[in-house]
């Protein structure tokens, strides 16, 4: 069965700050894994998707890696904003779609 | 144009209850989930769907009912409302069961209060 473990489960930095947020997963038997953001009292949006084939994926300020043998993800935010505030969940993709989520990292920006 | 819609996005009912919450998205995908985020923000899975078939069904009490109509709606009904039921639950879709390797959709969610 498939754990994925976040830690810390908060973060806070002054703004400016380059940051790396992990993820740690049990199973390495993945499709894909995702990171997602989700603001206060809002859905998911979907940050960075890496296939399992794949290392890192990068958009904008956000680079994700994946280190598969290692059930290891990390989410390199660099130059943080407060707006960048929020909730990070990362989540495998395993057998029939299904995600697996973390419990994720809520982060602060400090301006 | 939104993708994936839900409705309501809040349902505040006594407990006994019986509720249902809509799921439907516009993407042309094939399979269609519901996502449990309880009061600790832990998002689980329940159920998928692909193509109206049950696919995964996460030991979720029977109380809780998904209903396919068709492959771009995927309804949640929930008999005799418990207290423990009050969560925010999310639909998400992606194209094709074996396109494992695809983004899963979600949407906005919907928050349920049993008082």
């Amino acid at each position: 069965k498939q754990e994925v473990t976040q830690i810390p489960a908060a973060l806070s930095v002054p703004e400016g700050e380059n940051l790396v947020l992990n993820c740690s997963f049990t199973d390495s038997a993945i499709y894909n894994l995702q990171w997602f953001r989700q603001d206060p009292g809002k859905g998911l949006t979907s940050l960075l998707l890496i296939q399992s084939s794949q290392r890192e994926q990068t958009s904008g300020r956000l680079n994700a890696s994946l280190d598969k043998s290692s059930g290891r993800s990390t989410l390199y935010i660099a130059a943080s904003q407060p707006g960048d505030s929020a909730t990070y969940l990362c989540a495998t993709t395993g057998a029939n779609s299904k995600l697996t989520f973390g419990k994720g990292i809520t982060l602060s920006v400090r301006p | 144009d939104t993708a994936v819609s839900q409705t309501p996005k809040y349902l505040v009912t006594q407990m006994g209850n019986d509720k249902s919450i809509k799921c439907e998205q516009n993407l042309g995908h094939d399979t269609m989930y519901w996502y449990k985020q309880d009061s600790k923000k832990f998002l689980k899975i329940m159920f998928s769907y692909n193509n109206k078939e049950l696919i995964i069904n996460e030991t979720v009490p029977n109380r809780f009912s998904p209903k396919s109509p068709d492959k771009a709606h995927l309804n949640l009904h929930i008999n005799s409302l418990e207290l423990g039921d009050s969560a925010v639950y999310f639909c998400a879709s992606i194209g094709g069961l074996a396109g494992s390797y695809n983004e899963q959709f979600f949407g906005p969610g919907t928050r349920l209060t049993v008082l």
